[in-house]
């Protein structure tokens, strides 16, 4: 997992707050997607990102979430007014590959609890 | 969306048995990957397949692409204690955007000393 950098690693949010999650994908790729990991399940697409453009948003809910990839800094999913659903750990990754089609690596995650 | 069949959910074996899972599809992926992932951690590659038929391995693991497309599956030869974890398959269609993952349920591996 070196190189995809998320953090924070672990966050807890009261219902109706706002959490911030920052993924830098690894030096020289600038693709990056967003996962979301329900305990005991596997991952979900939540969200494609190139510099300052979103490709794919399908897998993200339609109110509350949203994500930015700007031409400096981190990528950040962003979700507002938070709910116990929202709980989960939510993985960034990032491909090196221009044309897409490249293999994944994920960076550790931010675990969100939201109490 | 797209679902990956994967099993066993779960394998309880002794430390030096083999092991195998595998990932089934009602469509083609073009690119089979298989992920371990440990508790705290995010998923870490291990092995990645891009031809149908093609049979792959790393150290004690060794995986195929299915000939259809649409499964593959993950072999570990003499477990030990540190391939404890669970093992994601996942697919990849060339027409979906960019390197966007669907991934299986994940299989559980208990070794038992």
């Amino acid at each position: 997992n070196a190189g995809v950098m998320q953090n924070p690693r672990h966050l807890v949010r009261r219902r109706g707050q706002e959490a911030r999650l920052r993924c830098s994908p690894m030096k020289g790729h600038s693709h990056v997607y967003w996962y979301r990991q329900l305990p005991e399940e596997g991952l979900k697409f939540m969200v494609y990102l190139q510099k300052e453009n979103i490709i794919d948003e399908s897998g993200m809910p339609k109110e509350r979430f949203s994500a930015e990839f700007p031409k400096e800094g981190p990528s950040i999913l962003r979700i507002q007014q938070v709910v116990r659903g929202d709980s989960a750990a939510y993985f960034c990754a990032s491909s090196p590959s221009r044309g897409g089609g490249g293999p994944l690596h994920f960076g550790n995650g931010t675990r969100l609890t939201v109490t | 969306g797209q679902q990956l069949n994967q099993s066993p959910q779960s394998m309880f074996i002794q430390e030096g048995e083999d092991v195998s899972m595998n990932c089934t599809s009602s469509s083609i992926f073009n690119t089979w990957l298989w992920y371990k992932q440990d508790p705290g951690e995010g998923p870490v590659l291990l092995i990645a397949l891009y031809k149908a038929g093609e049979l792959t391995s790393n150290g004690r693991l060794t995986a195929q692409f299915g000939i259809t497309r649409k499964d593959s599956f993950l072999n570990i030869s003499a477990s030990i204690p540190s391939d404890v974890g669970i093992y994601f398959c996942a697919g990849q269609r060339r027409e979906t955007s960019g390197s966007r993952l669907t991934f299986g349920e994940g299989t559980q591996l208990t070794v038992n000393p």
